[in-house]
């Protein structure tokens, strides 16, 4: 069975600063596709960056970006130019390339953006 | 074009009683699936339905389902709620579902047991 695991339950990064958080996950699967979500206090769960594991390219959408390695199975998520509203827990997130359409989340990273 | 839309945002249920929660999906999804929010647990996933069918459960006991209308709606039924079940319930609705779809996801539920 696949599993997610994020094991940063808490962050905090100074605004305008950088942060890293941290996903690794295991599956036997060679075909699947790697999701970072945010879910800020409004609860809604916002897609914030995708990867699909037969991309060598590492994902990038604006100020966030993601450094996929395969082989370790380490998915991280980096937040540039940190701003108060990236404030909310990040969810690392594993869907499998078949017809399962289950999506497998870790146990979520807070965090905290400082002024 | 509309979100995803989830009926009721909060619930207050008694132990013993039974709730139903709605999902309306992207106008266009044919993929609905439920997801369950707890601070012990996370995020689990509970089924997901496509064109009106079953297509996947998570491990929850039979007082978890769920059903699919033709317009994509989809119901989720809880029944002899227990403590237990307090929880926020998510919703999400993806095109296809499966291969890597994006998944687009509700406010959620928040259903509360005493």
């Amino acid at each position: 069975a696949q599993t997610v695991t994020q094991s940063q339950p808490e962050m905090s990064v100074q605004e305008a600063e950088t942060v890293t958080l941290s996903c690794t996950y295991d599956t036997s699967e060679s075909d699947y596709y790697l999701f970072w979500y945010k879910q800020p206090p409004s609860r809604q769960m916002i897609l914030v960056i995708r990867q699909e594991a037969y991309k060598q390219q590492n994902a990038t959408e604006n100020r966030f970006s993601v450094n996929f390695q395969k082989a370790a199975k380490s998915f991280s998520l980096k937040i540039s130019d940190s701003q108060l509203g990236d404030a909310a827990m990040y969810f690392c997130a594993y869907r499998s390339a078949n017809r399962d359409d289950k999506i497998i989340f870790g146990k979520g990273t807070r965090l905290h953006i400082l002024p | 074009k509309a979100g995803v839309t989830q009926t009721p945002r909060y619930l207050i249920k008694t132990r013993g009683q039974q709730v139903t929660l709605s999902c309306s999906p992207i106008s266009g999804h044919r993929s609905v699936s439920w997801y369950q929010q707890t601070p012990g647990q996370g995020l689990q996933f509970l089924f997901e339905y496509f064109s009106e069918t079953q297509r996947n459960k998570g491990n929850f006991p039979g007082r978890f389902s769920g059903r699919q209308f033709s317009n994509s709606r989809s119901e989720m039924n809880v029944s002899t709620l227990e403590l237990g079940d307090s929880a926020l319930y998510l919703c999400a609705s993806s095109l296809l579902g499966g291969q890597g779809t994006e998944a687009f996801f509700g406010q959620g539920t928040r259903l509360t047991v005493v």
